[in-house]
């Protein structure tokens, strides 16, 4: 069974921490992502990763940088953790494939900066 | 730009009563795919069900169909026989590209449902 696993499901970070949030994958895939997820702006993307070493920002990288030195693990760092970077993060994972190839998304690290 | 707009911040429904979902798109791509996912309150997200642009037939997956009207650039979601269960939230999602690409989504906003018995 596919599975996405994430280190945290909350997070309690002050202003100024820097902030690792982890994410794993067992199906052997090219593509990893990280989202974030706010009340009427639907998920938004960071950052992505095609490759080990790889990665391209997304629409929001801006604060956020990104890790991946093996092919199953993803980081996402938060250099130095804010009060409007409390959200919800989504890590997802897919297959390089056809035009229908899903994302399987991790259960969400809900990130709270005080 | 690509863009997914979904209108419906919320939405209740009767159980056992179909809904239906609006999603609209924009994109200058000949070739997209459009997909769903639903969010239930535990957080994860689950895929529901697929739509290529060139598929010619809407797409179904039990009690899932997606209602696609490529002309008015619609992707709307359709439950039949809505169950507590679908109370969640619901996300349109679009991949633009040829095969073998990165595989990236656009979403849009989202949807809640609320079903009430």
């Amino acid at each position: 069974d596919v599975k996405v696993t994430q280190s945290s499901r909350y997070l309690v970070k002050r202003t100024g921490e820097k902030v690792f949030l982890e994410c794993v994958q067992d199906m052997d895939h090219e593509n990893m992502f990280w989202y974030r997820q706010d009340p009427g702006l639907g998920l938004r993307l960071i950052y992505f990763s095609y490759d080990v070493k790889m990665k391209e920002k997304g629409d929001i990288p801006e604060g956020y940088s990104v890790s991946r030195e093996k092919k199953e693990r993803f980081s996402l760092i938060l250099e130095s953790a804010s009060t409007n970077q409390t959200s919800m993060y989504l890590c997802a994972s897919s297959p390089t494939g056809d035009r229908g190839t899903e994302q399987y998304f991790g259960p969400g690290t809900r990130l709270t900066v005080t | 730009a690509q863009k997914i707009t979904q209108t419906q911040p919320g939405m209740f429904v009767q159980e056992k009563e179909a809904v239906t979902l609006d999603c609209t798109y924009d994109t200058s791509d000949q070739s997209y795919g459009l997909f769903w996912y639903k969010q239930p309150s535990s957080g994860e997200m689950i895929f529901l069900i697929y739509q290529g642009s060139y598929d010619e037939q809407n797409a179904t997956e039990g009690r899932y169909s997606l209602n696609f009207q490529k002309a008015r650039k619609s992707a709307n979601l359709v439950i039949s026989a809505s169950q507590l269960g679908d109370s969640a939230m619901y996300f349109c999602a679009m991949r633009e590209g040829l095969a073998g690409g990165y595989n990236k989504l656009i979403f849009g906003a989202g949807t809640r449902l609320a079903v009430h018995p």
